[in-house]
Order: structure tokens, then sequence, then C-alpha cells
């Protein structure tokens, strides 16, 4: 079965600067699909990126962007000049063509101090 | 666009009662899904569904039931409370599949006294 594994609970960063939050996972399959979805106080659940297991290039929305290692199967996020707003839990997520499931990390805390 | 809408936000519910979650989505979107958050965790996913008149179980299905009569409706029933059952839920839909982002929901606070 597939599982996704986030070892940061929690991460602090200062605003402006650079944090990366990890995500490894394991599957058999060659073909599959990851996310990044941001759960703000709101409670809201909110696409970040999203990336294609068998695109090489790695994912970027603006701020964001993604280091994919398929062959170590490692899917981190970089958010690039914190702001306030980033503040939030991160889930990372995975999905592929053979169930309709999305199976989801434990999710990590980021934390910007101002 | 409403996206996804769910009712009510917060519930309490008192154990052995039963009461429905309704979730209804506005973008024609084949595929919906029921998850429940307990504090700390990732999502789990209760029921989905691929189209009107299609659903199934996913990973932790006891204690609910579900129906899709249309598109734009996917109500979570809950039979016989338990407080095990309390949690956040939430719904979302997607277009073809898990593939594609899901839009959720705002949430449901269910507590279950």
């Amino acid at each position: 079965a597939q599982t996704v594994t986030q070892s940061q609970p929690e991460m602090s960063v200062q605003e402006a600067e650079t944090v990366t939050l990890s995500c490894t996972y394991d599957t058999s399959e060659s073909d599959y699909y990851l996310f990044w979805y941001k759960q703000p106080p709101s409670r809201q659940m909110i696409l970040v990126i999203r990336q294609e297991a068998y695109k090489q290039q790695n994912a970027t929305e603006n701020r964001f962007s993604v280091n994919f290692q398929k062959a170590a199967k490692s899917f981190s996020l970089k958010i690039s000049d914190s702001q306030l707003g980033d503040a939030a839990m991160y889930f990372c997520a995975y999905s592929s063509d053979s169930n309709y499931q999305l199976i989801w990390g434990a999710g990590t805390k980021l934390i910007i101090k101002p | 666009n409403a996206g996804v809408t769910q009712t009510p936000k917060f519930h309490i519910l008192k154990i052995g009662q039963s009461m429905t979650l309704q979730c209804t989505q506005d973008m024609n979107h084949n595929y919906m899904y029921w998850y429940r958050q307990d504090p700390g965790m990732g999502l789990k996913l209760i029921y989905y569904s691929v189209g009107a008149g299609i659903t199934d179980k996913g990973e932790v299905p006891n204690g609910y039931n579900v129906s899709r009569s249309t598109t734009e409706d996917f109500p979570l029933r809950l039979e016989l409370a338990a407080p095990s059952q309390t949690s956040v839920y939430f719904c979302a839909s997607s277009y073809l599949g898990s593939r594609n982002e899901q839009f959720f929901g705002p949430g449901t606070r269910l507590t279950v006294l």
C-alpha cells in the first residue's frame, strides 16, 4: 500500500527567508501524481502545487517550487520569500490512476516569524 | 461560482443520534469525496463517488453511508453516532478523478458527546 511521510511536525522561518518542507512516499507504481496542499487556520484546504511523476521538470508556482526526486521517492516543497500569509499546515498527498484516493501525510505546521 | 459548500459548519450530536452532512458543488465535477480529519492527522477517505448513482468505500467507511442522486449533491449520513466519529469532515470534488486538483468545502466540525 502507498504511504506518505512528513517527518517534520513543525517548521519555523523568518519572514522573507526560504524554507523547505520534506515529504517522502512509498509506492511500487511508476505513474502517479503528487500534491502539496495548504490548510490555513480558516481550515480551507487549498492546492499549492502539483507534480506528475512522468515529468522530470520540477513544478513551480510563483514562490513555491518542488524538488521531485523520483528514485529517492522524495517530494519536498520550497517556499521562497516567506510571507506571514504562508503560515499554515502543509500536507503532502499522493494519488495514482489505479485508485481514486488521495493518500495524505500527517502535515507540517509552518510558522512564520515576523 | 460557490465551489463546494457544506452544511452545517459546526454540530454537536449525542451518542446514538443520526444526522446528515450536506455537500453541494456547482462546478459540474463528476468525482466527489468525503474525508475526515482527526487532530494532528492528515485526511482519511470515507467514501467517494465517480458520478451520479455510483459510490464506493474509502479507507474508513464504517458508521457512515452516502448517496449520489445528482451530480451536484453528495450527502454523508452518520448512523448511531459514536464519540470516535468526533472529527472535522471535508467534502471535495474534482474533474476526472484524483489525478487532478480536488476542491474542498470549508469543513464541518462534528462533536459526538
